[in-house]
């Protein structure tokens, strides 16, 4: 089944340590999209790749980068994990953007613990 | 600025019908999005609406007024596995998703 995989599903890290999520697609999307979601919060968008151009969110800290080596593979590196990082990162992704819909396509999501 | 804005919580009782409200302001509109999340997973797609109206989908169905910056999400015969989070979500010009925070739903018995 096509899908999107995350890994880890759970990913313990300790402050100031950092931490590579790993986000990978077998469906051929052109976008691959990196949220962060808080308990009880929308998702917030940190960046995307649209093919291999980044697009980052101007309120996106620095620590945090992405990397997009091919089309099957996005990773999220937290380059010094706070304890206000700690939340599920959702990976996403989804065909054109100008396509007729534009659905974005879920992993599960790793849950991150920063102590 | 971008603003969607939903309940923050509903409750509802087995069998019955919800109706899940979204209002939103955004830099342009290319559809709107509703999405399902169980605790602790990601969101799964329900529904698209691009045009005025309402789309069916089994015991799920969405609405859009685009002149009036409004949507709803109607759910039929309500079951326990209903209790989820519903997200509304915006496309705007730039084809960015612009989310709502969510209505936390909650099926009693």
């Amino acid at each position: 089944d096509a899908m999107v995989i995350q890994n880890p599903r759970y990913q313990v890290t300790q402050f100031g340590k950092p931490v590579t999520l790993s986000c990978s697609q077998t469906l051929n999307h052109n976008v691959m999209y990196w949220y962060q979601q808080k308990s009880s919060q929308a998702p917030k968008l940190l960046f995307h790749y649209y093919d291999k151009d980044f697009n980052n969110e101007a309120d996106t800290p620095d620590n945090f980068q992405s990397r997009r080596p091919n089309t099957s593979f996005c990773f999220l590196d937290i380059r010094s994990p706070g304890l206000g990082d700690a939340a599920m990162y959702l990976c996403a992704t989804s065909r054109d953007p100008d396509g007729d819909i534009n659905e974005q396509f879920f992993g599960p999501g790793t849950r991150l613990t920063v102590l | 600025g971008q603003n969607i804005d939903q309940p923050t919580e509903m409750t509802a009782t087995e069998g019955a019908i919800v109706q899940i409200n979204c209002t939103y302001q955004t830099s342009g509109f290319n559809g709107l999005f509703w999405y399902q999340q169980h605790a602790g997973e990601a969101p799964t797609f329900l529904s698209y609406n691009v045009l005025d109206g309402l789309e069916e989908k089994g015991r799920f169905s969405s609405f859009l007024s685009r002149s009036k910056g409004y949507s709803y999400l109607l759910l039929k015969e309500l079951q326990m596995k209903d209790s989820a989070s519903y997200l509304c979500a915006v496309l705007d010009s730039n084809y960015q998703l612009i989310w709502g925070a969510g209505t936390k739903l909650i099926i009693k018995p």
